[in-house]
């Protein structure tokens, strides 16, 4: 599976977009972004997932460039409930063992 | 509320212990995991049943034993461990294994070994 990189740590004004990158420049063919994200001394919550167009969800948007090498979640929104480490992976789309590999991900923290 | 719980939610226990740690998924869902998240490390995917088979063990030392009696019930059973093994152990399932297959997470089971 594709490697992904993520800033270690941002911040968010609450109310306003959180915007988070990844990059995952070796991604194949077949491999689809997903990202997950971890409240504090949670389990990990899905998110939403894409191959190459953007999707959107109730929770979040995900923007996939076109040559798919980088992504950005978007939280429309952000509130004090979305500070969480926030998980991008990049898995095989109906491979026959799905694992995800987590990362450190990238801390959100949202201020009022 | 995922769908996913753990029991128990904190365990302490010495060396030269034995516990289980006990996961069971109310969604139908045929696949179930453990993961093992040490302090300021990122998860690490520790075994894999899919139909109550172990599709994979990631490596991971005898001391950790896991059961899987029915796709809905997975155990973990715990015997001799290292304080280094004292982590956040979490449980997931899913409908299958295949990498569409969206995980859900149970909220863990904190252990620490003295």
């Amino acid at each position: 599976d594709a490697k992904t990189t993520q800033p270690t740590s941002m911040d968010c004004a609450e109310g306003r977009a959180a915007n988070l990158p990844c990059n995952h420049s070796t991604i194949s063919g077949n491999e689809y972004v997903y990202w997950y994200r971890q409240i504090h001394s949670q389990g990990p919550q899905y998110i939403i997932h894409g191959l190459k167009n953007n999707e959107t969800n109730e929770m979040a948007s995900l923007i996939i460039t076109e040559d798919r090498k980088s992504s950005t979640l978007i939280l429309p929104h952000a509130t004090l409930r979305d500070t969480a480490v926030y998980y991008c992976i990049v898995i095989v789309y109906g491979g026959s063992q799905g694992n995800l590999i987590f990362g450190k991900g990238t801390k959100l923290s949202v201020k009022p | 509320e995922t769908g996913v719980t753990q029991t128990p939610r904190h365990l302490v226990m010495g060396m030269t212990n034995k516990k289980s740690l006990k996961c069971e998924q109310h969604l139908g869902h045929n696949a179930m995991y453990w993961y093992k998240q040490s302090a300021k490390k990122p998860l690490e995917l520790m075994f894999v049943y899919n139909f109550k088979e172990q599709t994979e063990n990631n490596s991971v030392p005898s001391r950790f034993s896991p059961e899987c009696p029915n796709s809905s019930h997975l155990f973990l059973h715990l015997h001799t461990l290292q304080p280094e093994d004292s982590a956040l152990y979490l449980c997931a399932s899913s409908q299958g294994t295949s990498g569409y297959n969206e995980q859900f997470f149970g909220p863990g089971t904190r252990l620490t070994v003295l």
